[in-house]
């Protein structure tokens, strides 16, 4: 099993331009999220999904947009990216949502000029 | 929404000594309580996790307490090595519709020998 996988590992965006994040998992969980990461910031939940075609805000979902049309991916658009988003992306996913491990992928490296 | 408080947000130790990372939250329906260490350049990781039923679990050299009247729960490392040293962040997740899992903001432990 590949676990989770994440779709580029590495993008460099012109400010105004527009991406898709893309994360896959083969471990049939039904809650996928998307995290950023910045320094001194820690892990801040941007948008989550409980399940096939349901998405929901978390703690900094601006200037971001998700879809969850298969299970077992959930992706993460940037419509119009700012400097502000240049971050490390990580996708997770679990089979319980306030109470299972998450498993993370190997991050996406995201930087905004 | 939930706000988790980690502290301290660097920790040096000598090999062989105990560290100790504390974290506070500020909603009383958390009920689970992960942490998870991510080494340089590589995904987050769970390591130990305590559910808001249990006052202490151990795992070797790792240990998480929880005092839930006081609302802080704290990550006991004895007999650090040098592998020890990472990112070390700690989360809390209520059981409750229209939640996830909401990081603090980490604490790099640097351990030397």
């Amino acid at each position: 099993n590949a676990g989770v996988t994440q779709t580029p590992k590495f993008r460099v965006l012109k400010t105004g331009q527009s991406m898709t994040l893309l994360c896959a998992q083969d471990m049939n969980h039904e809650y996928m999220y998307w995290y950023r990461q910045d320094p001194g910031m820690g892990l801040r939940l941007i948008h989550y999904s409980v399940g096939e075609g349901t998405t929901a805000k978390g703690e900094v979902p601006d200037g971001y947009n998700v879809s969850r049309l298969k299970k077992q991916n959930f992706l993460l658009g940037l419509e119009s990216a700012a400097p502000s988003q240049t971050s490390v992306y990580f996708c997770a996913s679990n089979q319980k949502l306030h109470t299972g491990e998450l498993f993370f992928g190997e991050g996406s490296r995201l930087t905004v000029l | 929404g939930e706000n988790v408080e980690q502290h301290p947000s660097t920790l040096s130790v000598q090999e062989g000594d105990s560290a100790v990372i504390k974290c506070t939250y500020s909603d009383s329906a958390s009920n689970y309580f992960p942490w998870y260490k991510q080494e340089l350049g590589k995904r987050p990781q769970l390591i130990i996790d305590i559910r808001s039923n249990v006052g202490e679990k151990k795992d070797q050299r790792i240990a998480v307490t929880l005092n839930k009247t006081a609302k802080h729960f704290s990550l006991h490392i004895t007999e650090t090595q040098p592998e020890d040293s990472a990112v070390y962040f700690c989360a809390a997740s209520p059981n409750q519709a229209g939640t996830a899992l909401i990081f603090g903001k980490g604490t790099t432990l640097s351990v030397s020998s």
